[in-house]
Parts: C-alpha cells; structure tokens; sequence
C-alpha cells in the first residue's frame, strides 16, 4: 500500500520569499517520488523526481526537493518565490510501475 | 509537437447522452492512463492500459470504457453521462521500462454535464 499527503492545502508567500510545500509519503516498497506542477487551466507539468539516486533533486524554475526516508518526506522548496510559480501542487509516489498516488494539491499563491 | 494530445478540451454535454474523448501520443510510450480530477484538484487514477492491455482499472462505473486501438492512443467512452461525471479528465503516458516511472500529461479535456 502506498499514499501521500501534503500538508498545506494552501500556501502563501511574498513575492522573492522562499517556498516550503510540505509532503510525506508512505510505501511498502522503495518509491519514486516526484512533484507536478498545475497552471490554471493547464495540464500538468512535472517539476522534479526522485528515483532512488541523489537525495537532494534539483527540478525545473530554481524548484528542488530533498528525499529523507528517515522522515519519510519529500518537500519542495524555493529560495525566492515569482509571480509565476502561483499555481497547483501535486506530491505523487509510485511503487511499483502500474500504482500512482497523487496527494491532493497544495496552492501556491504569490503575493506581490 | 505535442506529445500528449486530447480532444476536444472543452465538453458541454446533457445528462444521459453518449460521449467519447481521445488520447493520442508521439512519445514512443507503451503505457497510457486516464485520471479524473475533480472540483477539488484531487486526481485519481481510472484506467491504465500498457500494450493495449488494461492493467489497471480502478472502481469507476462501467459506463466508463477505455479503447486503446493501438500503443498511441487511449480513448475514454462515457455512456449514459451523469451530473457528477463533470470534471477534467486527464490522459497520460509513460514508458514501461523507464524506471523513474514518469508520466507525461495531455492538457485535459473538461466535461460539463448540464
């Protein structure tokens, strides 16, 4: 059994603040971990993944993450938040290549 | 090029009718899915299909069927539609020996039933 959870259902931050999404997982077996990211209306984009190599991820628009099995967490993380990083995100685990866990999103907003 | 296409994006349809919304991608990928998300943002997995083979079927009504004519496309067919079948629905792709598991999405068809 596999399943994830995202802390915040919504976050807010100041415009050139850092960004902390919190997510933690759980899995029977060793997990990929990744971060999408949802624009209004859009589809979703995938930020970064982590599949068992090195713990800290670097991801796409400055976004990393830090995989630790001890906590068994994978939060997102930015030095400065843009206008533009407003926006949905999704915490997915995958055990095993048939199952996906999506969590159920944290909101960005950007205050300017 | 697109590598995850659907169509239409947008439905508007009446309740009971018959609709159907098509995936296709140029990825080279042998795994497809589909997902509803909700009002709320939260997405869940219905169907996956690798080598036009469903393996994975989630509890989703059987008005609900999945057509994969080949690799590259997975259709979604919605009999008898009903008030709560609005949503987006989001079609995907990955490849099966990718082990990093990465799916890549289309830009979601949205479905109103009125």
């Amino acid at each position: 059994a596999q399943s994830v959870t995202q802390l915040d259902s919504h976050v807010s931050v100041s415009e050139g603040t850092p960004v902390l999404l919190r997510c933690n997982y759980s899995s029977s077996y060793s997990p990929s971990l990744f971060w999408y990211v949802q624009h209004p209306n859009k589809g979703l984009q995938l930020l970064l993944k982590y599949t068992s190599a090195a713990t800290l991820v670097k991801g796409i628009n400055g976004f990393e993450a830090e995989f630790k099995k001890s906590e068994t967490s994978f939060h997102l993380t930015k030095p400065s938040a843009h206008m533009s990083d407003a926006a949905e995100y999704f915490c997915v685990v995958r055990a095993g290549y048939q199952k996906v866990t999506f969590g159920t999103g944290t909101k960005l907003q950007v205050i300017p | 090029d697109t590598a995850v296409s659907q169509t239409p994006k947008y439905l508007v349809t009446q309740m009971g009718n018959d609709k159907s919304i098509k995936c296709e991608q140029n990825l080279g990928h042998d795994t497809m899915y589909w997902y509803k998300q909700d009002s709320k943002k939260f997405l869940k997995i219905m169907f996956s299909y690798n080598n036009k083979e469903l393996i994975i079927n989630e509890t989703v009504p059987n008005r609900f069927s999945p057509k994969s004519p080949d690799k590259a496309h997975l259709n979604l067919h919605i009999n008898s539609l009903e008030l709560g079948d609005s949503a987006v629905y989001f079609c995907a792709s990955s490849h099966r020996r990718d082990t990093s598991y990465e799916q890549y999405f289309g830009p979601g068809t949205r479905l109103t039933v009125t």
